[in-house]
């Protein structure tokens, strides 16, 4: 079945260092793919999303590129701030599958110190 | 646009009690919910994908006769937690799909918290 794998956390960074959380994925035809991201007591928000190969979904300085060949959609920031702080979670929804969930990644920890 | 409401954001109810939490899509109609449930530091639990007008499916292992869901409209979605116990305590997100229109995004409720004592 469909499956996302994202790198494990935590993370931890100095505000202003470079961010990358890897996220791979599995499965058929041609999935849509997301990252979402939860502050702490929250639900979750949409943080960006490509729905085919070589988009690039991007949103308040984070970019993730749709990569068939490798299967990836890595998360990216140039320079992260503290109030980046938060979960992330890498997701895929598969069209191919009719109207079923998202499929999630079990996220990656992301702490910013200053 | 793309609002998802609960309510309540949080609720503390005794041992054996019920607890409903409602679900709203705010800007938009919603033929699809989700319920999740989360563990502290842990990933979303699927507990059951909810379709306006017909039964809910439920993921294995949960009970539906705990776990109540009904989706009344195209906008309003109800998970009622019944005969609560303190095993139950956790936070409870719900999600919508939009009908057609924006397609595959599921957006997300802000969760909440249930404490049962």
């Amino acid at each position: 079945g469909d499956s996302v794998t994202q790198m494990e956390g935590p993370v931890t960074l100095s505000e202003e260092a470079f961010l990358t959380i890897n996220c791979t994925y599995t499965a058929t035809g041609y999935p849509s793919l997301f990252w979402y991201v939860q502050y702490p007591g929250e639900g979750l928000q949409l943080l960006l999303k490509a729905t085919k190969a070589d988009d690039k979904g991007s949103n308040k300085g984070f970019e993730a590129t749709y990569r068939k060949e490798t299967t990836s959609f890595h998360l990216e920031k140039g320079s992260v701030q503290v109030s980046d702080s938060a979960v992330y979670f890498c997701a895929l929804n598969n069209r191919n599958s009719g109207n079923t969930p998202l499929v999630f990644g079990k996220g990656t920890r992301l702490s910013v110190i200053a | 646009g793309a609002v998802v409401s609960q309510h309540p954001s949080w609720v503390i109810c005794k041992s054996g009690t019920s607890v409903k939490i409602e679900c709203r899509s705010l800007d938009f109609q919603a033929t699809t919910m989700f319920w999740y449930r989360q563990f502290p530091k842990q990933s979303l639990m699927l507990m059951a994908t909810s379709n306006e007008g017909s039964k809910a499916t439920y993921e294995q292992g949960v009970e539906k006769d705990k776990f109540l869901i009904n989706h009344a409209s195209l906008t309003l979605s109800t998970l009622t937690v019944t005969s609560a116990h303190p095993e139950d305590s956790s936070f409870y997100i719900c999600s919508a799909r939009e009908a057609g229109g924006r397609g595959d995004t599921q957006y997300f409720g802000p969760g909440t918290r249930l404490t049962v004592l």
